[in-house]
């Protein structure tokens, strides 16, 4: 079993449906992030969690919802999505986040490929 | 405002040559760290290396080296005798001392070994 899991692998989605990501890390941290991958885009940081509170929210529109009920799961809530929002979401963990992170590595998932119609 | 340039997007090289990938950055902090991360085709991103702005010792780790370089503000990895398991996408990335948790990664550079 991977160090962090993403379900689902792929999902598609219609403009006005919800649908919900979910990550699952097996690792202990303490931190959690969610990242979006676009085609010929750098890699955008969303949201990161420390210890259950989110301590970033990098200019999100308010159709993604992050949700994190605990250290070792984070939801990624859509909702009235774009075109333009499908893209690899990639879920990340690290020791630990914020003030306290100390630049150690991330895990990666191997994320959710959306795809918005 | 901190900034990490991949230029090259695609190289292709055959197996056993050695290639290099650019990595340069940009930060107003004196304290930063830099990071190598692999995406094989699987998705998920793989952590190499992480290098402090105080350590510029070059590095080598089997096959792979990187090459940090303050005075051009450079961070070049190298894979010598490529493998065709080394096909994927490498991000170069950049995070502040005391934010270690906002990395801002390069476009990446997708490489392709051919047998």
């Amino acid at each position: 079993e991977t160090g962090v899991t993403q379900t689902p692998r792929h999902l598609v989605m219609g403009m006005t449906n919800k649908k919900s990501l979910k990550c699952e890390q097996h690792l202990g941290h303490n931190a959690m992030y969610w990242y979006k991958q676009s085609a010929k885009k750098p890699l955008e940081l969303m949201f990161v969690y420390n210890f259950k509170e989110q301590t970033e929210n990098n200019s999100v529109p308010s159709r993604f919802s992050p949700e994190c009920p605990n250290s070792s799961h984070l939801f990624l809530h859509l909702h009235t999505l774009q075109p333009e929002d499908s893209a690899l979401y990639l879920c990340a963990s690290s020791q630990d986040g914020g003030a306290r992170a100390t630049n150690e590595k991330l895990f990666f998932g191997s994320g959710t490929q959306l795809s918005v119609l | 405002a901190q900034k990490v340039t991949q230029a090259q997007t695609e190289i292709s090289v055959v197996e056993k040559e050695d290639v290099t990938l650019d990595c340069v950055y940009e930060t107003r902090d004196t304290t930063y760290y830099l990071f190598w991360y692999k995406q094989p085709p699987s998705g998920e991103l793989v952590f190499l290396i992480r290098r402090n702005s105080f350590d510029e010792q070059n590095e080598i780790s089997g096959r792979y080296s990187w090459n940090f370089q303050k005075s051009t503000s450079s961070f070049n990895f190298t894979i010598t005798a490529s493998q065709v398991v080394d096909s994927a996408v490498y991000f170069c990335a950049l995070s502040e001392a005391y934010r270690g948790d906002k990395i801002i990664f390069g476009k990446g550079t997708r490489l392709h070994i051919l047998p």
